[in-house]
C-alpha cells in the first residue's frame, strides 16, 4: 500500500516563529487532507488539497502531486497551534491513509 | 450545524468483553468511516459504509464489525476485547464517497 512520511516528527517553536511541515507519499493520490489534532484528540480539518496552493489565515498548504509531496506552512505561530499535525491521502475509494504526524509545541 | 457526534466519550472494559461504539454523521452526510488510533500513531482505517452498505474494510480481524442504519448513523462492535484494542476510535462522515471527511471527537477505549 501507499506510504506516507511526515517530517519532522517533532518541532518546538517560540511564539511568533514560522514553520514548514512536510508530507511525502509514495504513489499517486486522488485526495490529500491536512488535519490538526488537539490535545483532546479532535481531528480538525485544515485543508483538502490534492494539488495546488490554498491559504487560510496564518496557514497555507501546497501540494505538488507530480513530485508526491505536500507542505503545510504555519506563520506567526501561537500557543494554540500546538498539537499533532497529520497528513492523510486517498488513493482509491475514500479510505484515508495517515502519516505518523508532526508533534508541534509552541512555547510562549 | 452539529458536527459528527460519538458516544460514549470514554469507556473502560476488561479483556474478553464486547463493546459497541456509536456515531451520528453530519446532517446530509451518507457515508461513515471508522478509524482506530493507537497512542503515538496516526489513525488506521477500519471500515467505510455508504448508503448502509460496506464499501471498504481495513486490515482488522473479524472481531471488528460495523453497520449503518437508515438514518445513516453507525455502530462499531468489537468482540473478545484484547489489551491491544485500547485506542481512540474515530468516526468520520462525508457527503459522498469521495468527499472531504469530517471527524468526530472520538471514543477513548481502555481495555484492562
Amino acid at each position: 500500500g501507499i506510504q506516507v512520511e511526515q517530517s519532522p516528527p517533532d518541532l518546538i517553536l517560540q511564539e511568533g516563529a514560522n514553520s514548514t511541515l512536510r508530507c511525502n507519499f509514495s504513489d499517486s493520490v486522488n485526495n490529500l487532507q491536512w488535519f490538526h489534532q488537539n490535545p483532546w484528540g479532535q481531528l480538525i480539518n485544515l485543508f483538502y488539497i490534492p494539488s495546488g496552493t490554498k491559504q487560510n489565515g496564518r496557514l497555507s498548504a501546497t501540494t505538488v502531486a507530480t513530485e508526491r509531496y505536500s507542505l503545510l506552512y504555519i506563520s506567526s505561530s501561537q500557543t494554540t497551534d500546538s498539537g499533532v499535525y497529520f497528513c492523510a491521502v486517498v488513493t482509491s475509494g475514500s479510505r484515508l491513509t495517515f502519516g505518523e504526524g508532526t508533534q508541534l509545541t509552541v512555547n510562549p | 450545524d452539529a458536527g459528527v457526534t460519538q458516544s460514549p466519550t470514554h469507556l473502560i472494559k476488561t479483556r474478553g468483553q464486547q463493546v459497541t461504539l456509536r456515531c451520528s454523521p453530519i446532517s446530509g452526510h451518507k457515508s461513515v468511516s471508522w478509524y482506530q488510533q493507537v497512542l503515538g500513531q496516526g489513525p488506521q482505517f477500519i471500515f467505510q459504509y455508504y448508503e448502509k452498505e460496506e464499501r471498504g474494510r481495513g486490515n482488522f480481524p473479524d472481531r471488528f464489525s460495523a453497520r449503518q442504519f437508515p438514518n445513516y448513523s453507525s455502530e462499531l462492535n468489537v468482540n473478545a476485547l484484547l489489551l491491544g484494542d485500547s485506542a481512540l476510535y474515530l468516526c468520520a462522515s462525508q457527503t459522498g464517497i469521495a468527499d472531504t471527511q469530517y471527524f468526530g471527537p472520538g471514543t477513548r477505549l481502555t481495555v484492562l
